[in-house]
């Protein structure tokens, strides 16, 4: 079946630097990942949709500024949470769409200081 | 607005009881669904989906789901639940072409007593 990696799994850091997640579908294309965040015993809230050489789609409410997205190739987007604080800690969840099917990764972790 | 709505927030069963737990969505147009499961610790994992034809759609673990397109559901449905299948399901459509954005229920929490 079709397989969505992300790194880190887990990460902590100061408030105030940036942290940069990888998502990667492996054995298939993706024009189009999604990244979302999950909150304790929360559904997952979409983020932002990520199209392969176009800039992202952000949803209402997510600073663009500050959750800076590439997708570079068909099989990697990068979600990258800048000047990071506290608040921003969460479980962060990519998706890659395989026709009309989305496939999640394992999620990564954050933690800041 | 499109949403989504799963009626059950918590479910208690005990091992060989049957399950079936609900979803409706708002959407009247052609939709695709899909049933997720997030085991404790692990990451979403799709268990079915419904695109078109037969409305009674068979997934993985034993799992079926049935699309009533009068009632806007696809509930979900198991005989005989196992300690196993205790985990998050999630519910969720999206709109069938055009931008494919997944619009999920609030989750169902499993919790199987063997």
């Amino acid at each position: 079946g079709a397989v969505v990696s992300q790194h880190p799994s887990w990460v902590i850091c100061k408030s105030g630097t940036s942290v940069k997640i990888e998502c990667r579908s492996l054995d298939f294309q993706a024009t189009t990942m999604f990244w979302y965040r999950q909150f304790p015993k929360q559904s997952l809230m979409l983020m932002a949709t990520s199209n392969e050489g176009s800039k992202a789609t952000y949803e209402q409410g997510v600073e663009k500024d500050k959750f800076l997205i590439n997708h570079a190739s068909l099989t990697l987007s990068t979600l990258t949470v800048t000047s990071a604080h506290p608040e921003d800690s969460s479980f962060y969840i990519c998706s890659a769409r395989d026709e009309r099917t989305q496939y999640f990764g394992p999620g990564t972790r954050l933690l800041v200081l | 607005a499109q949403s989504v709505s799963q009626h059950n927030h918590h479910v208690i069963l005990s091992e060989a009881a049957s399950l079936e737990l609900g979803c409706n969505y708002s959407y009247g147009g052609t939709v695709n669904l899909f049933w997720y499961v997030q085991y404790p610790g692990q990451h979403l994992q799709l268990l079915l989906k419904y695109f078109s034809g037969d409305p009674l759609v068979k997934g993985i673990k034993g799992f079926e789901a049935e699309f009533i397109k009068s009632k806007f559901s696809f509930n979900l449905r198991k005989p005989s639940v196992q300690w196993s299948d205790t985990a998050e399901y999630f519910c969720a459509v999206n709109r069938d072409g055009g931008y494919n954005k997944l619009i999920f229920g609030a989750g169902t929490r499993l919790a199987v007593h063997p």
